[in-house]
């Protein structure tokens, strides 16, 4: 079975502007959660979407949004991007809640 | 508020002898719990879970122990190998309850001299 997926693996971009994420789940998996991994923070939980609607959602801002496809693929998108979004953003699909989730390679996202 | 706690960024062992990593908690809430390993450039890779109702879990050369009423949990890694050495991160969740996030620890980078 082919792991979880993302794309593109590496970003740079502007303050300012705005970027989209893409991740493809586990052949199966129905639920993807998005986390957020940077040095000072850890890895934070970003939203969890399972059957296209979003289930669970983390504590950030506005900015931080996502969606999932009929065929389980998900995508997030921050806007207005600010330095401090610079980070490693790694997606992780699952069964369904609850299970074991798996991780994908993740984006790294630089914001100059 | 870091609510999974990993109290020691790093640790060595000798090739073949155990590794123990261990784990904090504070949300009494949370009743699954999971250990993952990452490389450098890559996603964290699933090792082994347990669930609250149980205190041990083996797989293999890799066994979770949970203390509930400590809130602590270990990895244990017997024998240790070199290929072992990469960061680890204890994760809890709130359980099979539809609430499908994680919260990590800051992770504990471990490093198998051979």
């Amino acid at each position: 079975k082919a792991g979880v997926t993302q794309t593109p693996r590496y970003l740079i971009k502007t303050r300012g502007q705005q970027v989209t994420l893409s991740c493809s789940p586990i052949s199966g998996h129905r639920s993807v959660s998005w986390y957020q991994q940077t040095p000072g923070q850890g890895l934070q939980f970003l939203f969890e979407y399972f059957s296209e609607t979003q289930r669970n959602k983390g504590n950030f801002p506005g900015r931080f949004s996502g969606r999932q496809f009929s065929n389980s693929r998900s995508e997030m998108n921050v806007s207005t991007l600010e330095l401090g979004d610079s980070a490693l953003y790694l997606c992780a699909s699952s069964w369904e809640s609850g299970y074991e989730q798996y991780f994908g390679p993740g984006t790294r996202l630089t914001v100059t | 508020d870091q609510q999974v706690k990993q109290n020691s960024p790093s640790l060595s062992v000798q090739e073949g002898r155990i590794s123990i990593l261990n784990c904090d908690y504070t949300n009494s809430m949370f009743d699954y719990f999971l250990w993952y390993k990452k490389y450098p450039a890559e996603g964290p890779t699933f090792l082994i879970s347990i669930s609250s109702i149980k205190d041990k879990n083996e797989d293999g050369r890799f066994t979770v122990f949970l203390n509930k009423s400590a809130k602590h949990l270990s990895l244990h890694i017997v024998p240790s190998q070199p290929g072992d050495s990469a960061v680890y991160f204890c994760a809890a969740s709130p359980g099979r309850t539809g609430a499908n996030n994680l919260f990590f620890g800051t992770g504990t980078r471990l490093t198998v001299i051979p």
